[in-house]
Formats: structure tokens, C-alpha cells, sequence
């Protein structure tokens, strides 16, 4: 089984929807990490957080917001989706010395 | 400018060759140098760590870091069609410790696309 597990894997929806991406881990690791890549502009932090009661803002918080249930999940959510939301989305998990572990990744359009 | 650049590419290649792909970096406070294999439609996963100057040789794959160029490189030996894939430099200041304000960011290269023809 995957570490690092990333719902949906793809997702279509329309502007203004609201929408949530899960990912959970079985690494054990207390870190973890919301990506988004495009095209030319490589990955990009969104959010990070150290443990269930520690939630960090990355370079493009902007219209994402996110929750820590527990060491193993850490959901990410658009709050009301627009095209340019339109990514790749990772899920990662940090180990010891900064290393970091990807999920498989969620594909979102939005309309 | 950006912290970390990376050539995106694309770089082709026959197979058998020697491919070095290479990441120059701003920050004179980075220590931690990783580099990630990314296949299409995939998530990124690691291939190389080292820390601090020196070389590290895994393989077919050695990781190279010069601190006082700011200059990192991946040489991939005997490239394979499998080798065919897209791979970014990553780098970091400090692992996190949690409360001392490092954060263990990542900061990533832009990618370069790798292709290996049969």
C-alpha cells in the first residue's frame, strides 16, 4: 500500500463550488505538506503543518484553507473555486533530516 | 530572481549516455540538497539526498554539491528509456525543528524534462 495517499485522484467542477482534497499517510511522520504544481511554474507550498495544532501558511495560501484531524490526515480545501485554481495538486509528508514524501497527486479542473 | 533555477529542458539523450542535469541556487544557507524524480502523471519521488558539500553515488546516479559555486548536478550513467522522466532539485535550509522557527521548507527547481531514445 501507498504511503502517502491522495482523494480524489481527478477532479472536475464549476466556479464557485466548493471543494475538499484528502490525504492521509502511514509514514508516521508529523509533517506534512500541500503543494500545487503548473506547468512553467514548477511546485508551490500552499500550507504546511507540523502537528494537529500547528498550521502554516505557505507562499500561496490565497484562497485555500486546510485541516490537520489528526497525524495521519490533512484535508486541503477551496473555499470557492476559480479557473486559475486549476492544478496539480501534492500531498506530502516530511521526514527527518527535510526529506519529503509525495502522494500520487489530485488532477482539478475547474470550469 | 529566483532562489533555486533549473534548466527546464527538454534534454534528449540516446540511450547509454551520460546525462548531468544541474541546479544553481541563491541562498548560501542551504544544506540539504535533494533531488526528485517525477514520471508523467505522478508524484515527485526522492531519488538522491546529500548534505552539505561532497558527492553521493547511488547506483547509475551520483549527486554532486559545490557549496562555494552554489552549484548542484545529478549524473545519471548508462541512461535508460526508463530514466525518461521529469526531475527537480530541492533544497532546504535546516531540518524542521518543530518551535525554533525553522520550517524545513523545500525549495523546489523548476524541472528539467529528461528523454532517453532507444
Amino acid at each position: 500500500d501507498a504511503d502517502v495517499t491522495q482523494t480524489p485522484r481527478n477532479r472536475i467542477t464549476k466556479t464557485g463550488k466548493r471543494i475538499m482534497l484528502e490525504c492521509s499517510q502511514t509514514k508516521g511522520h508529523d509533517r506534512m505538506y500541500w503543494y500545487r504544481q503548473d506547468p512553467g511554474l514548477g511546485l508551490r507550498l500552499i500550507y504546511y503543518s507540523f502537528d494537529v495544532k500547528d498550521i502554516n501558511k505557505g507562499e500561496i495560501s490565497d484562497g485555500y484553507s486546510v485541516s490537520r484531524q489528526a497525524q495521519a490526515k490533512f484535508s486541503l480545501s477551496l473555499e470557492s473555486a476559480i479557473p486559475n485554481q486549476t492544478a496539480l495538486y501534492f500531498c506530502a509528508t516530511g521526514g527527518l533530516v527535510g526529506e519529503q514524501f509525495f502522494g500520487p497527486g489530485t488532477r482539478l479542473t475547474v470550469l | 530572481q529566483k532562489e533555486v533555477e533549473q534548466d527546464p529542458g527538454p534534454l534528449s539523450v540516446p540511450e547509454g549516455a551520460i546525462v548531468s542535469l544541474n541546479c544553481t541556487y541563491s541562498n548560501s544557507a542551504f544544506q540539504y540538497f535533494m533531488w526528485y524524480r517525477q514520471y508523467s502523471r505522478k508524484g515527485p519521488e526522492l531519488l538522491m539526498y546529500t548534505y552539505s558539500s561532497g558527492n553521493k553515488e547511488d547506483g547509475r546516479f551520483t549527486a554532486q554539491v559545490d557549496k562555494s559555486s552554489k552549484y548542484i548536478s545529478l549524473f545519471i550513467r548508462d541512461s535508460q528509456p526508463s530514466d525518461s522522466a521529469t526531475y527537480l532539485c530541492a533544497m532546504s535550509t535546516t531540518p524542521t525543528v518543530y518551535g525554533s522557527g525553522n520550517t524545513g521548507k523545500l525549495i523546489f527547481g523548476q524541472g528539467t524534462t529528461l528523454q532517453v531514445k532507444p
